[in-house]
């Protein structure tokens, strides 16, 4: 089966800090894509990283990386100098052919 | 660019009736998707197209339901006759190639009572 596991169901952090969110996925694919996905109470799905499965270099934008181990099937997300626009809930994903297959998502809470 | 359009953004119906939700793809992708989301099974994909043809619908939950793309403009959820556990956020996303990720809708929520 194809899924995708986000163990924290919620998370907080305080504001300028760091926080890391975990995901782990099973895939029997070699070519494939990881995004994170972030969604505010406004429920929008906002794209805010992305990796391809066959490059080694973990993906950055701005305050947001990646831990991208191929092996393990990890894909953590880093978030630097968090702000509170930052609260959110948190999807990782990853493409099975053309589709999207998402975990059950990580509530980040940022405390000022 | 506009984005995804979904329409309506909120919809409240009487078990039992027809819903139609929309959506309006960005222009140039080729392909589109209608997710689910609930508390409990969190997103889910029902259906998706490549090139305004039906691919998947393996996530159809049942008859009930039903998806058209006529044109590549265009694309509209079914449901006929709806339920109370029908209620959830529905979103549609389109995507012009699966590495550049996909943009999705605002989503509608509907509510059947």
């Amino acid at each position: 089966a194809q899924t995708v596991t986000q163990s924290q169901p919620e998370m907080s952090v305080q504001e300028a800090e760091t926080v890391t969110l975990s995901c782990t996925y099973d895939t029997s694919e070699s070519d494939y894509y990881l995004f994170w996905y972030k969604q505010p109470p406004s429920r929008q799905m906002i794209l805010v990283i992305r990796q391809e499965a066959y490059k080694q270099q973990n993906a950055t934008e701005n305050r947001f990386s990646v831990n991208f181990q191929k092996a393990a099937k990890s894909f953590s997300l880093k978030i630097s100098d968090s702000q509170l626009g930052d609260a959110a809930m948190y999807f990782c994903a990853y493409t099975s052919a053309d589709k999207l297959i998402f975990g059950t998502g990580t509530r980040l809470q940022v405390f000022p | 660019d506009a984005g995804v359009i979904q329409s309506p953004r909120h919809e409240v119906t009487e078990m039992g009736q027809e819903v139609t939700l929309r959506c309006k793809p960005i222009s140039g992708h080729n392909s589109l998707f209608w997710y689910r989301q609930t508390m409990m099974r969190g997103l889910e994909l029902l259906i998706y197209f490549n090139n305004n043809v039906p691919i998947d619908d393996s996530g159809m939950p049942e008859d009930r339901f039903s998806a058209k793309m006529p044109n590549a403009s265009f694309s509209t959820l079914k449901i006929q006759p709806s339920e109370p556990r029908d209620s959830a956020v529905y979103f549609c996303a389109s995507s012009s190639n699966r590495g550049r990720g996909y943009t999705f809708g605002s989503g509608t929520r509907l509510t059947v009572v």
